[in-house]
């Protein structure tokens, strides 16, 4: 597609349900990484999925979280048994395998953890 | 380990007038960096990036930065602000030897007022 999808662009989840964000990337774009920026806070790496590469889930902040891209292309972000603190938005970028590309980032899903 | 940093959580600015937004950077070796811009309800985009050469980077919307090694340093910087640069600001970098995802500092909200 000619950008970076994501869907929903708002979710708002009961503590302790599962919720699904996805992320569409640009078409040929090899690499995807996730982010999560919360209020008053930078952009935290969450994964980064390189090709038939195993991800990159380094950033990921505990156990409830887990990501998959399905034939190197879709994304979806899992996040179990939702906290408050998972309240943020989160945000999917692509970009081609050299890195000094830089990013294109969608515009991202709002998680509201009620 | 590579980190940013953004000491300016709020920079104002009247219309017209120069604007500059800090950024340092800390890596192991030698950097990629990058400006990124976020619009109301929008999702982060790309301003420029600094790779190798010139270290004077020129982007988007009349923004450049200037790479200074030996401050760490890789300020954005515009001539004349416009009220329609009012955004969040968000510098990036990558070790060019090290992890592939891009390191965010925390974001400095510029305000250019009329």
């Amino acid at each position: 597609g000619a950008g970076v999808s994501q869907s929903p662009s708002n979710k708002v989840t009961e503590k302790g349900k599962d919720v699904e964000l996805r992320c569409d990337p640009i078409s040929g774009h090899t690499a995807l990484y996730w982010y999560r920026q919360s209020l008053g806070q930078g952009l935290e790496f969450l994964i980064y999925f390189q090709g038939n590469s195993a991800p990159d889930k380094s950033g990921l902040p505990s156990d409830r979280f887990s990501a998959e891209r399905t034939g190197g292309s879709v994304s979806t972000l899992t996040i179990q048994r939702t906290q408050q603190e998972d309240s943020a938005v989160y945000l999917c970028a692509s970009s081609l395998i050299a890195l000094n590309y830089g990013y294109t980032f969608g515009s991202g899903t709002r998680l509201t953890v009620v | 380990a590579q980190s940013v940093a953004q000491p300016e959580d709020q920079v104002n600015v009247a219309e017209g007038n120069p604007l500059t937004v800090k950024c340092t950077y800390s890596v192991s070796g030698n950097p990629y960096l990058f400006w990124y811009v976020q619009y109301p309800n929008r999702g982060l985009q790309f301003l420029l990036k600094y790779i190798t050469g010139d270290n004077l980077v020129k982007g988007s919307y009349g923004f450049e930065a200037e790479f200074n090694k030996s401050q760490t340093s890789f300020h954005l910087k515009k001539p004349s602000a416009l009220v329609s640069d009012s955004a969040l600001y968000f510098c990036a970098v990558r070790d060019r030897d090290g992890a592939n995802n891009l390191f965010f500092g925390t974001g400095t909200r510029l305000t250019v007022i009329p």
